[in-house]
């Protein structure tokens, strides 16, 4: 799986955007990026995923970059429940039937009142 | 729809001891995944299971084992438990298994082991 790099740590004040960053250099063309978060005590939660174009749904916007080798996650107004760690996850497209997920270090957002 | 049930929540075990835990996937759902997350490793892969066959195994030692009934249901089991198994697990479960569109996983609270 390749590798991504995401800061340790954010904050982000209640009401406004939240974009949350994530660098995967070596991501091949067969695979998708995904973004988890998993609030304090609970399991991971799914938020999103794309390939290629930018993805949005009911809980975020996903927008990678024309080379695919970063993309940001972002939470259009963040509210003090969005406070979690959130990953950033490449994948292949298939995996040989497999449904593993390699998860980082993640970024710690905590939204601020 | 129901989400995906672990029990138990929390359990205390010694050195030694051996620990069996339980995971209900969401109906429908046949592929299941464990992780073990600590502190210092975060989360790790163990296992996953698909029509009662595991699939995808982790970097664990043989002392981790799972399996996984006719009607998805898994458990996993730790034998002779040792201060650095103490962790959250984590269950989760997928509607299919290695799709295109895979990697959607529905994880439970976990279970919290921990081992004096």
């Amino acid at each position: 799986d390749a590798k991504t790099t995401q800061p340790p740590s954010m904050d982000c004040a209640e009401g406004r955007a939240a974009n949350l960053p994530c660098n995967h250099s070596t991501i091949s063309g067969n695979e998708y990026v995904y973004w988890y978060r998993q609030i304090h005590s609970q399991g991971p939660q799914y938020i999103i995923h794309g390939l290629k174009n930018n993805e949005t749904n009911e809980m975020a916007s996903l927008i990678i970059t024309e080379d695919r080798k970063s993309s940001t996650l972002i939470l259009p107004h963040a509210t003090l429940r969005d406070t979690a760690v959130y990953y950033c996850i490449v994948r292949p497209v298939t995996q040989g039937g497999s449904e593993k997920l390699v998860f980082g270090k993640g970024t710690k957002l905590t939204v601020n009142p | 729809k129901a989400g995906v049930t672990q029990t138990p929540r929390y359990l205390i075990k010694t050195r030694g001891q051996q620990v069996t835990l339980s995971c209900s996937p969401i109906s429908g759902h046949r592929s299941v995944s464990w992780y073990q997350q600590t502190p210092g490793q975060g989360l790790q892969f163990l296992f996953e299971y698909f029509s009662e066959t595991q699939r995808n195994k982790g970097n664990f030692p043989g002392r981790f084992s799972g399996r996984q009934f006719s009607n998805s249901r898994s458990e996993m089991n730790v034998s002779t438990l040792e201060l650095g198994d103490s962790a959250l697990y984590l269950c989760a479960s997928s509607p299919r298994q290695g799709a295109a569109r895979g990697g959607e996983l529905f994880f439970g609270e976990g279970s919290r082991l921990t081992v004096l």
